[in-house]
């Protein structure tokens, strides 16, 4: 069975600061996506950034980079120079070779501090 | 943009009624689904759709049903709500199993 596991609740992180949400994930799947989502209090689910699972090398979108270690099966989050607008709810998720559903873990709640 | 809408925001039925949630994508995405979202579970998949008239069961199909009658809309249905259906609702679409899947804003449903 898939699975997706975020261990961190809750994080503080200072304005301008980098900050990495933990993810890891299990699966026996040949290959498979990774994705994080950011959910700020509105509600809506922002995608941020994807992972495939042969891709060789990380993903980065902009402030967001993806530290892929398929080894360990993690696949952390990495937002650098935070900004007040980053806090919110995120979510680490994981799609299977044969399916387009997704699975998601229990979500982080980032809180940064002026 | 892709823009993916669902009918209310907030909704508050009572327990028994038969409840729809609409969900609608104008990307002409094939895929469409519907989750529920609980404090510390994530986001849960209760149904998803592949193509019109095509549904298939998720996680936590049990007292919901779907339809999808046309490529762009997918509605959720609570045949008699219960209080435990209590939860924010999030449709998404995507272009196919390949792709980023899209989200609407939530619907926020309370069962009384």
């Amino acid at each position: 069975a898939q699975k997706i596991t975020q261990t961190q609740p809750g994080m503080f992180v200072q304005e301008k600061e980098a900050v990495t949400l933990d993810c890891t994930y299990d699966t026996s799947d040949p290959s498979y996506g990774l994705f994080w989502y950011k959910q700020p209090s509105s509600g809506e689910m922002i995608f941020l950034i994807y992972q495939g699972s042969y891709d060789q090398q990380n993903a980065t979108e902009g402030r967001y980079s993806l530290n892929f270690q398929k080894a360990r099966k993690s696949a952390n989050l990495v937002i650098s120079a935070s900004q007040l607008g980053d806090s919110a709810m995120y979510f680490c998720a994981m799609r299977g070779a044969f399916t387009g559903k997704l699975i998601f873990g229990q979500g982080t709640t980032l809180q940064v501090k002026p | 943009d892709v823009k993916v809408t669902q009918s209310s925001r907030y909704l508050v039925k009572r327990t028994g009624e038969k409840v729809f949630l609409e969900c609608v994508q104008d990307m002409d995405h094939e895929n469409m689904f519907w989750y529920r979202q609980d404090p510390g579970l994530g986001l849960r998949l209760i149904y998803f759709s592949y193509d019109v008239k095509m549904k298939e069961k998720g996680d936590i199909p049990e007292g919901y049903s779907v339809s999808r009658e046309k490529k762009e809309r997918f509605s959720l249905i609570l045949e008699s709500a219960s209080t435990n259906q209590t939860s924010m609702y999030l449709c998404a679409s995507s272009r196919d199993s390949t792709y980023e899947q899209y989200f609407g804003p939530g619907t926020r449903l309370t069962v009384t």
